[in-house]
């Protein structure tokens, strides 16, 4: 069964600096997809960024960008330039083939003025 | 172009009530989700939906019942509610079920069960 692991229950860091959130995702499929969704205290789940298993390159959405690493099976997120807004809750997300999505326990990010 | 949203945002019940959240999107899309959201834990699919008059068990279908009479509208119902049943419930929609598809979400229910 596919299974995504969030080690990192909490983070902090710096405004204007940059952070790394780590997931790493357990799949014998070839073809998939993977998300980051942010969750800001109002709750709402919003998509940061998004990765497609079979292109090489990483996504890049502005300040947010991913290592993909495809044979360690991992999925990192980094946000440059942080700022206060980005403070929320962070889940990875692994889809395949179907509808089903199965998301990580999340990291909470703390941005420090 | 509301989105997705939810109603209501918050509702405190007591063991054995019933009640139902009401999940609305205007984006025309086929796929239709709830999720329940614990903490310590991602979210995880109660029921989903492939179209107007279908519906599907998820995950962790035990104690809720949905419908999907309009393409637009997807509702989850607690028969008789439980404790274990406190969550953010999430609602989500998506136009097709394939990977490919971003599952766009509303800004969920917190539900208490006393």
């Amino acid at each position: 069964a596919q299974t995504v692991t969030q080690s990192q229950p909490e983070m902090s860091v710096q405004e204007a600096e940059t952070v790394t959130l780590s997931c790493t995702y357990d799949t014998s499929e070839s073809d998939y997809y993977l998300f980051w969704y942010k969750q800001p205290p109002s709750r709402q789940m919003i998509l940061v960024i998004r990765q497609e298993a079979y292109k090489q390159q990483n996504a890049t959405e502005n300040r947010f960008s991913v290592n993909f690493q495809k044979a360690a099976k991992s999925f990192s997120l980094k946000i440059s330039d942080s700022q206060l807004g980005d403070a929320a809750m962070y889940f990875c997300a692994y889809s395949s083939g179907t509808y089903k999505y199965i998301f990580g326990t999340g990291t909470r990010l703390k941005v420090l003025a | 172009n509301a989105g997705v949203t939810q109603t209501p945002k918050f509702r405190v019940l007591k063991t054995g009530q019933s009640m139902t959240l009401l999940c609305a999107q205007d984006m025309n899309h086929e796929y239709m989700y709830w999720y329940r959201q614990d903490p310590g834990m991602g979210l995880r699919l109660i029921h989903y939906s492939v179209g107007e008059g279908t519906t599907a068990k998820g995950e962790v279908p035990d104690g809720y019942n949905v419908s999907r009479l309009k393409k637009q509208n997807f509702l989850l119902g607690l028969e008789s509610a439980a404790p274990s049943q406190t969550s953010v419930y999430f609602c989500a929609s998506s136009y097709f079920g394939q990977s490919t598809d971003t599952q766009y979400f509303g800004p969920g229910t917190r539900l208490t069960v006393l």
